[in-house]
């Protein structure tokens, strides 16, 4: 079967860098990608890695391992406004996302 | 770029009545979109993928009759939500992308609550 894992909360404190984890296994690879998702709001794009690698946008960074079938989302200099969802999704070989269950991120004064 | 709308952004309805939702790509044209629910503090289910111009693919347990979509154009799909009970009450969100190999946007997300 296809399966995303992610944990399911972290904590960080407001300043510092934490690193979302996410594991995947899907039947074919067309790419991760990294959804921010405010509470009572629709999914936001954050980032996209086909090819492995570190992707940096900002102070956010997303890095991937086919080989692993890995990938962790980096947020930098936490702000409040980054208390959110974070979703990890694996475009599968039929061009289809599979999401995962997402990671709740607080942060803490 | 990249933008997608979605209306109305919440809606109130008696147990009963039909309720259409709309969502438009606003600035490309969209092959794809999808429609997912999302209850409070779950994850996004994906509810139907629907192509410009064919039918949609549901997803195991969506039932097509209740779940109406229509993608008419490459910029816009409906849902209608026929004949709405209590439990339809959720979070609807549309996505679209340009092609097969393309990102999701997401729509802002229509509030359904049915009384």
């Amino acid at each position: 079967g296809q399966n995303i894992d992610q944990p399911t909360e972290m904590t960080a404190t407001e300043g510092a860098i934490v690193q979302i984890n996410c594991t995947y296994q899907t039947s074919g690879f067309n790419g991760l990608f990294w959804y921010q998702q405010h509470a009572g709001e629709a999914p936001t794009f954050l980032s996209y890695n086909v090819l492995d690698g570190l992707e940096e946008k900002g102070r956010f960074s997303s890095f991937l391992s086919r080989s692993k079938g890995y990938s962790y989302l980096l947020l930098k200099e936490l702000q409040m406004k980054d208390s959110a969802s974070y979703l990890c999704a694996v475009m599968d070989s039929n061009y289809q996302l599979i999401w995962g269950a997402g990671t709740k991120l607080i942060i803490k004064p | 770029g990249a933008v997608v709308s979605q209306h109305p952004s919440r809606v109130i309805c008696k147990s009963g009545t039909s309720v259409k939702i709309e969502c438009r790509s606003l600035d490309f044209q969209a092959t794809t979109m999808f429609w997912y629910r999302q209850f409070p503090k779950q994850s996004l289910m994906l509810m139907a993928t629907s192509n410009e111009g064919s039918k949609a693919t549901y997803e195991q347990g969506v039932e097509k009759d209740k779940f109406l979509i229509n993608h008419a154009s490459l910029t816009l799909s409906t849902l209608t939500v026929t004949s709405a009970h209590p439990e339809d009450s959720s979070f609807y969100i549309c996505s679209a992308r340009v092609g097969q190999r393309e990102t999701q946007y997401f729509g802002p997300g229509t509030r359904l609550l049915v009384l």
